[in-house]
């Protein structure tokens, strides 16, 4: 069956540098993928989104990456502040699909 | 703040209790969601709701039970639990119907620990 999954469970980087989480999709048929950050204590916060007609796609200090070729999906977060520390979450869903199917999620950890 | 809103935070309960996880969304959206979020494991959907009514349920045990009496507000009545039913419960909207709007916007969440 179809499955997400992040190839990392935690990532720690330097204040300032850039981080990149990895997501893989076994689903060929998905066509919409979505990024969630979701900070201590609260639900699934919504950062990005990118569908399959795009490879790239950017917003306030975030890019998605999207290699439909490898079935690889990428988020990209610049100048890292301690704000960006959370677990992130890529999901995806397809054409006729219900629902997202959610990766297991990346803890990321800024470091002053 | 999402705009979805959970009660209560935080709960406690006996095996033997029931209780009720309630949702409020204040943004007009049409679908609304359960997911059970456990330690180390993907967020697993529970149940949608689409224009009040049910149309997932994803193999929930009967010990769950959801209520969406108006396109605002969701339910989760929960009834003889069971230990590893302890997880964050978070309720999600989305303003379409859940085959075309995959972004969800969640709330807080219910954090339940059965004893």
């Amino acid at each position: 069956g179809e499955s997400v999954g992040l190839h990392l469970p935690t990532l720690s980087v330097q204040e300032g540098d850039n981080s990149i989480i990895n997501c893989a999709y076994s689903n060929s048929a998905s066509d919409y993928f979505i990024w969630y950050k979701q900070e201590s204590g609260k639900g699934p916060q919504f950062i990005i989104d990118i569908r399959s007609n795009m490879d790239k796609r950017q917003g306030q200090r975030v890019t998605v990456l999207l290699n439909k070729t490898v079935k690889h999906l990428s988020l990209q977060i610049a100048a890292t502040q301690p704000g960006d520390s959370a677990v992130y979450f890529c999901a995806e869903t397809g054409l006729g699909a219900q629902k997202l199917v959610f990766g297991q999620g990346t803890r990321l950890t800024i470091n002053p | 703040e999402t705009g979805v809103t959970q009660t209560p935070r935080h709960l406690v309960m006996g095996m033997t209790n029931k209780k009720s996880l309630k949702c409020e969304q204040h943004l007009g959206h049409n679908a609304m969601y359960w997911y059970k979020q456990s330690a180390k494991k993907p967020l697993e959907l529970m149940f949608v709701y689409s224009l009040e009514e049910r149309v997932e349920n994803n193999s929930v045990p009967s010990r769950f039970s959801p209520e969406c009496p108006n396109s605002s507000h969701l339910f989760l009545h929960l009834h003889t639990l069971q230990p590893e039913d302890s997880a964050l419960y978070l309720c999600a909207s989305s303003p379409g119907r859940p085959a075309n709007e995959g972004k969800l916007f969640f709330g807080s969440g219910t954090q339940l620990s059965v004893l």
